[in-house]
């Protein structure tokens, strides 16, 4: 099993440009997660998913929209970044609330 | 919403040497606790959790205790070794009605030198 998996590893973009972080998991999870993790603020969720075809925010939602159209995919888009979205992006899924969760190996974004 | 707190924010000790982080939490529905450890470059990966029903797990060399009254939860490392080095995360959450998703601390570097 591979577990959570994220592509790309790394990405530049420039201001305004749009990209889309893709998230899988082999494990049948029906809980799915996207995190960003900046320095000394710990890990910050963006979006979760509880099952195929819902999605609701997380603490920080703005300028990012999610989609999860198969069980096992959540994908984390970017309309037109902006610097303050340079982060680390964490993906990570568990079987349901209060479960332990997995994570992937995250993305790098850098916005220029 | 939770308000999860975590010191220190790093940690130095000795090889050998015990380590304690800290955390505190807000909510007192609050019912799942677990431990991240965060490798450079790497995701966070659990490495011990405790539920409010269990005031202390212990798994080899990690322990975790847990205080409902006072809020607050431990993860105590003994016998540190260099690849404990790593940043720590503690995190809490509530499951059943009101779930609430996992609210997490800043952080905790630990440096164990040799």
């Amino acid at each position: 099993n591979a577990g959570v998996t994220q592509t790309p590893k790394f990405r530049v973009l420039k201001t305004g440009q749009s990209m889309t972080l893709l998230c899988a998991q082999d494990m049948n999870h029906e809980y799915m997660y996207w995190y960003r993790q900046d320095p000394g603020m710990g890990l910050r969720l963006i979006h979760y998913s509880v099952g195929e075809g819902t999605t609701a925010k997380g603490e920080v939602p703005d300028g990012y929209n999610v989609s999860r159209l198969k069980k096992q995919n959540f994908l984390l888009g970017l309309e037109s970044a902006a610097p303050s979205q340079t982060s680390v992006y964490f993906c990570a899924s568990s079987y349901g609330t209060s479960s332990r969760q997995y994570f992937g190996p995250g993305t790098r974004l850098t916005v220029t | 919403g939770e308000n999860v707190e975590q010191h220190p924010s790093t940690l130095s000790v000795q090889e050998g040497d015990s380590a304690v982080i800290k955390c505190t939490y807000s909510d007192s529905a609050s019912n799942y606790f677990p431990w991240y450890k965060q490798e450079l470059g790497k995701g966070p990966q659990l490495i011990i959790d405790i539920r409010s029903n269990v005031g202390e797990k212990k798994d080899q060399r990690i322990a975790v205790t847990l205080n409902k009254t006072a809020k607050h939860f431990s993860l105590h490392i003994t016998e540190t070794q260099p690849e404990d080095s790593a940043v720590y995360f503690c995190a809490a959450s509530r499951s059943g009605s009101g779930y609430s998703t996992l609210t997490f601390g800043k952080g905790t570097m630990l440096l164990v030198s040799p």
